[in-house]
């Protein structure tokens, strides 16, 4: 099956670095990227939606300045946390679509646990 | 807006029980309806999708869900789990005019031998 590569799996910051996260479809053209973070016990929380070659669309309350977002090619999207806080430490994880609706051929990476210190 | 409730965080069972996984949730709009499973270090895989018609769904791994549109329930079952159906289970919703993914916080489903 289609295969969404995440990496790194866990990264460990100091406050004020910046964090990029890469999600790579290693078989297939993904048009749409999405990411989502994660808190613990909590659901998974959709942050943006980018597309290949154009502006990430953030969800509300997602700061789009902090967490930048760039689809540069069909198979690569990263996430970059900029100067990261303890509150920012979370899962995030993307997904890669393979055409059609979000839901019918979704992919996912394993996810990023990321951890500000 | 939607929600999604996932009752049980951990659901303990031994291996060959059946098994139930409850999933409801809330909408002002029609929805489509998943469940993902996540082994360790891997990411989330649809189990099986309840998009129209018979509202009994079976998917992957011999599970099944049936859609109750009066309750807004969405339950996972399987009559009989292996260890190897230990994991973590999503239910979601998507709903008709967007194109977005909701997800509940997940059960975890741990099987003993």
């Amino acid at each position: 099956g289609a295969v969404v590569s995440q990496h790194p799996s866990r990264v460990i910051c100091k406050s004020g670095t910046s964090v990029k996260i890469e999600c790579r479809s290693l078989d297939f053209q993904a048009t749409t990227m999405f990411w989502y973070r994660q808190f613990p016990k909590q659901s998974l929380m959709l942050m943006a939606t980018s597309n290949e070659g154009s502006k990430a669309t953030y969800e509300q309350g997602v700061e789009k300045d902090k967490f930048l977002i760039n689809h540069a090619s069909l198979t690569l999207s990263t996430l970059t946390v900029t100067s990261a806080h303890p509150e920012d430490s979370s899962f995030y994880i993307c997904s890669a679509r393979a055409g059609g609706r979000a839901y019918e051929k979704l992919f996912f990476g394993s996810g990023t646990q990321l951890s500000v210190l | 807006a939607q929600s999604v409730t996932q009752l049980d965080s951990q659901v303990p069972v031994f291996e060959e029980a059946p098994v139930e996984l409850r999933c409801n949730y809330s909408s002002s709009v029609s929805v489509y309806l998943f469940w993902y499973v996540q082994y360790p270090n891997q990411g989330l895989q649809l189990l099986l999708k309840y998009l129209s018609g018979s509202t009994l769904v079976k998917g992957i791994n011999g599970f099944e869900a049936e859609f109750n549109k009066s309750q807004t329930s969405f339950h996972l079952r399987k009559p009989s789990v292996h260890i190897s159906d230990t994991a973590e289970y999503f239910c979601a919703v998507a709903p008709y005019n967007t194109d977005k993914l909701i997800f509940g916080t997940g059960t975890r489903l741990q099987v003993f031998p």
